[in-house]
């Protein structure tokens, strides 16, 4: 049980362009889900949680209208990467809880590289 | 906000056991203390989690003492593919914050 999954695994994309990464709950409702950001060789970094229904609410220094989230269902949360640069290379990982308080559940990570 | 302190690397041999202590002094009274792995250009995967005393499953073992202020992470009879980071966090609420994690080198 409690698997997340992340789609695309990974992505090469131009500079300038979108990108979105999926993420979803396959057996379990997921009132929240996180984005983090993991750079080589560092830890995660949370960027963003979101509640279902709700406006995610962003970490300090993240760019709210460059990554967008959408968490319009209890198992899909979204991350769009928008106008993306090379700096936005990164490892991005979403987690899922059932609550706020409840373990996280993290999907596979999706590799973005932006050329 | 609890921040989390562990060590940054580890070596063992296989076959032994290994202890990894994370220190967690402003920890709150509602918070959780789980521990992650995690393999390269992997997700993080759950290990453990407890609140107190010691729980144990089939892959670990976590002891928390009686002022939860740390905790350590035991790994009985490690394996090569037991190499990896080995993350301790404190869940409080909303406020996810992940210390550099431990990277622990099983040798053969």
């Amino acid at each position: 049980g409690a698997v997340v999954s992340q789609h695309p695994s990974w992505v090469i994309c131009k500079s300038g362009t979108s990108v979105k990464i999926e993420c979803r709950s396959l057996d379990f409702q997921a009132t929240t889900m996180f984005w983090y950001r993991q750079f080589p060789k560092q830890s995660l970094m949370l960027m963003a949680t979101s509640n279902e229904g709700s406006k995610a609410t962003y970490e300090q220094g993240v760019e709210k209208d460059k990554f967008l989230i959408n968490h319009a269902s209890l198992t899909l949360s979204t991350l769009t990467v928008t106008s993306a640069h090379p700096e936005d290379s990164s490892f991005y990982i979403c987690s899922a809880s059932e609550g706020t308080a409840d373990t996280q559940y993290f999907g596979p990570g999706t590799r973005l590289t932006v050329l | 906000l609890a921040k989390t302190t562990q060590p940054i690397s580890m070596d063992s041999y296989e076959g032994q056991e290994v202890n990894i202590t994370c220190s967690h002094n402003n920890i709150a009274t509602n918070d959780y203390i789980t521990w992650y792995q995690q393999f390269p250009s992997q997700g993080p995967r759950f290990i453990i989690q407890g609140y107190k005393t010691k729980v144990t499953n089939e892959v670990a073992s976590l002891f928390i003492p009686a002022d939860r202020k740390s905790s350590t992470l035991s790994l009985p009879r490690v394996s090569l593919s037991d190499t990896a980071v080995y993350y301790c966090l404190v869940e409080s609420g909303q406020n996810f914050v992940f210390g550099p994690g431990t990277r622990l080198s099983v040798l053969p």
